[in-house]
């Protein structure tokens, strides 16, 4: 258990419509990283943030938005979802920026 | 960010160490070298991470070349547990890019 949570840990929804992920980040860690992985491919860095701050981008859609709240928790939105955002999508924390904790992922299921 | 080169897949007996190569030849002199793991679909799991010299921890060692333009990751008596994805990634204290990995595969 890496003491990263993530819900829901199943979501399925419809072509078009709009989405929310959590993510609750480990105890002391102010960095949280999303992470989206289609089936058999690698993971696709979305977006960091750092203390309630953007910090870095990866290929993140402008479908996809994402924060950081001051608990310090995350969520990411995926709206206007296409059957190709069907994937696991990871939620990590850090607290140096440097090593990641992992949470289990959200499956999300676009039908 | 360095890019990371590792073999697509390997097979190691059980009981046996495994050796997981990674090459990382554009990595500057502030990136460190990590390496994680990931079973199944579950979330990747961290392993073992080092700048110029070589690590030992509970997991695995971690191997880097004087260079640092390769690393050589090594589970010492691998466990059909241990079959998994090995991610070898270099990173500067933010973004992290994941290569496709070594699917290792331990063989009873």
């Amino acid at each position: 258990d890496s003491g990263v949570t993530q819900t829901p840990k199943h979501l399925i929804t419809a072509t078009g419509q709009r989405v929310t992920l959590r993510c609750s980040p480990r105890s002391g860690d102010l960095s949280v990283y999303w992470y989206q992985q289609s089936l058999d491919q690698g993971l696709q860095f979305l977006i960091q943030y750092y203390n309630g701050e953007e910090r870095a981008k990866g290929n993140i859609l402008e479908r996809f938005s994402a924060q950081q709240f001051p608990d310090l928790h995350s969520e990411l939105n995926l709206s206007s979802l296409e059957l190709g955002d069907s994937a696991l999508y990871f939620c990590a924390s850090s607290v140096d920026l440097d090593t990641q904790y992992f949470g289990p992922g959200t499956r999300l299921t676009v039908l | 960010d360095a890019k990371t080169t590792q073999p697509p897949s390997m097979d190691c007996a059980e009981g046996r160490a495994a050796n997981l190569p990674c090459n990382h030849s554009t990595i500057s002199g502030n990136e460190y070298v990590y390496w994680y793991r990931q079973i199944h679909s579950q979330g990747p799991q961290y392993i073992i991470h080092g700048l110029k010299n070589n690590e030992t921890n509970e997991m695995a060692s971690l191997i880097i070349t004087e260079d640092r333009k390769s690393s050589t990751l090594i589970l010492p008596h691998a466990t059909l547990r241990d079959t998994a994805v090995y991610y070898c990634i270099g990173t500067s204290y933010d973004k992290v890019i994941f290569g496709p990995g070594t699917s290792l595969s331990v063989i009873p």
